[in-house]
């Protein structure tokens, strides 16, 4: 079982619509969570942290859930800019602060 | 500030070739990383180094060796390039003090390898 698992998608939403998804992970002491935004064939970009108590950014909402162990970002009026591949990604607390990806999930917004 | 770099955008090889990609930060990262990213495989860590002179295997290390030059560049090496290594290869730098995610990773544009 991998330690961070994403939907790859494609998640097909018309443009004003809201998406949600989610990302499990495997490990309960994880640290911290993060949501990063990729598009294609570009470098990964912090979207936004995600905090126990959950946390919003405009459009966006990241939350937490500890006891089942996932993590959700909601895009609320999807956005043709909002096209993307979500990548989740978690701090499990290993040396060197390293960080471990999902997959991914990809997000495609259309008129 | 120019961020992370990485240098070459592009590189085509031929089996068994060697070559170091470049990277440097200018953002003070105590921290410095090497990942591959190969479709449906996600971000996978070769190296990493937590700070300046020190460096670890990541996930994927075979194959590949590192240099923390200093602090702001991070080098990574293919002594005889295989196939098996074409993919698009991320340099990334994290820890800024007096930051809140002080873990958050800033990435270069990306290297794309293709070894014949």
């Amino acid at each position: 079982r991998k330690e961070v698992e994403q939907d790859p998608g494609p998640f097909n939403v018309p443009e004003g619509a809201t998406v949600a998804f989610n990302c499990t992970y495997s490990n309960s002491a994880s640290q911290s969570f993060f949501w990063y935004r990729q598009d294609c064939r570009k470098e990964p970009k912090l979207l936004m942290s995600v905090y126990s108590s959950g946390n919003e950014d405009g459009r966006f909402t990241a939350q937490l859930n500890r006891a089942s162990q996932y993590i959700s970002l909601l895009i609320r009026d999807s956005k043709l800019s909002d096209s993307a591949t979500y990548l989740c990604v978690v701090n499990f607390g290993a040396a060197g602060n390293k960080l471990t990806f999902g997959g991914g999930t990809r997000v495609l917004v259309k008129p | 500030n120019a961020g992370v770099t990485q240098t070459p955008k592009f590189q085509v090889l031929k089996t068994g070739q060697s070559m170091t990609l470049q990277c440097a930060q200018d953002m003070n990262h105590n921290s410095m990383y090497w990942y591959r990213q190969d479709p449906g495989m996600g971000l996978r860590l070769i190296y990493y180094s937590a700070s300046e002179g020190t460096t670890d295997k990541g996930e994927v290390p075979n194959g590949y060796n590192v240099s923390r030059l200093n602090k702001r560049e991070f080098s990574l090496r293919l002594e005889s390039a295989a196939p098996s290594q074409t993919s698009v290869y991320f340099c990334a730098g994290a820890g800024l003090a007096g930051t809140h995610d002080w873990d958050e990773q800033f990435f270069g544009p990306g290297t794309r390898l293709t070894v014949l």
